[in-house]
């Protein structure tokens, strides 16, 4: 597709269970990205990876949560026994990566809106 | 995390006025500073940005003031109009890396 996928678009789940939530960047974009979003805040950093290896996992909250992104294309992100404060939308985006005069512009899917009860 | 500050939360403008948001950072590691715009259930997408070696950078009814000094940065909105109505991110990246630091965000509302 022409922009960044993301699956599903909305997840409800119940306090306990274990959730994935998928994404599908931009054709030839090397750097993938996920965020978090609550409502009426900004996107916090949750992990970037840079091919397929994780750049920098420091934004994820705790053990629960896991990300893999196998062949360097589509990502996983994984949470594991959801709780309550889990409930967010959770972006994904897309950058062409490092080097040369690229600014790594994040391209933005439309989020998977995970409800936990 | 580094922190990035926004404000004002909101913002209720008269078609035609001038929007202004403000941000302030901490951390001189930061090299490039963009702005985002969100509309209900639609992701973030690129505005307008700039690098701390420029003072100010101008697009279309959009300009970027940068204040490298007192590590802060504003987004103007010319001639406000009513499709500007959403909400605005600030944004800093870490020079050498990817990672990008969200502000809060401002609600925007350009009345008619």
């Amino acid at each position: 597709g022409a922009g960044v996928s993301q699956t599903p678009s909305n997840k409800v789940t119940e306090k306990g269970k274990y959730v994935e939530l998928r994404c599908d960047p931009i054709s030839g974009h090397t750097a993938l990205y996920w965020y978090r979003q609550s409502l009426g805040q900004g996107p916090e950093f949750l992990i970037y990876f840079q091919g397929t290896g994780a750049a920098d996992d420091s934004g994820l909250p705790n053990d629960r949560f896991f990300a893999v992104r196998p062949e360097g294309s589509v990502s996983t992100l994984k949470i594991q026994r959801t709780e309550r404060g889990d409930s967010a939308v959770y972006l994904c985006a897309s950058s062409l990566g490092a080097g040369g005069s690229n600014t790594g512009e994040l391209f933005f899917g439309e989020g998977s809106r995970l409800t936990v009860l | 995390q580094q922190q990035v500050k926004q404000s004002p939360q909101s913002l209720i403008v008269q078609k035609g006025g001038i929007s202004i948001i403000n941000c302030a950072y901490e951390n001189t590691a930061f090299d490039y500073f963009p702005w985002y715009q969100q509309f209900p259930g639609k992701g973030p997408a690129l505005l307008i940005a700039i690098r701390p070696d420029v003072s100010e950078k101008k697009e279309g009814r959009f300009t970027i003031s940068f204040n490298k000094s007192a590590k802060q940065f504003s987004l103007h909105i010319m001639d406000s109009q009513p499709g500007d109505s959403a909400t605005y991110f600030c944004a800093a990246r870490t020079s050498g890396t990817y990672k990008y630091i969200f502000g809060t965000g401002t609600r925007l509302k350009v009345l008619a």
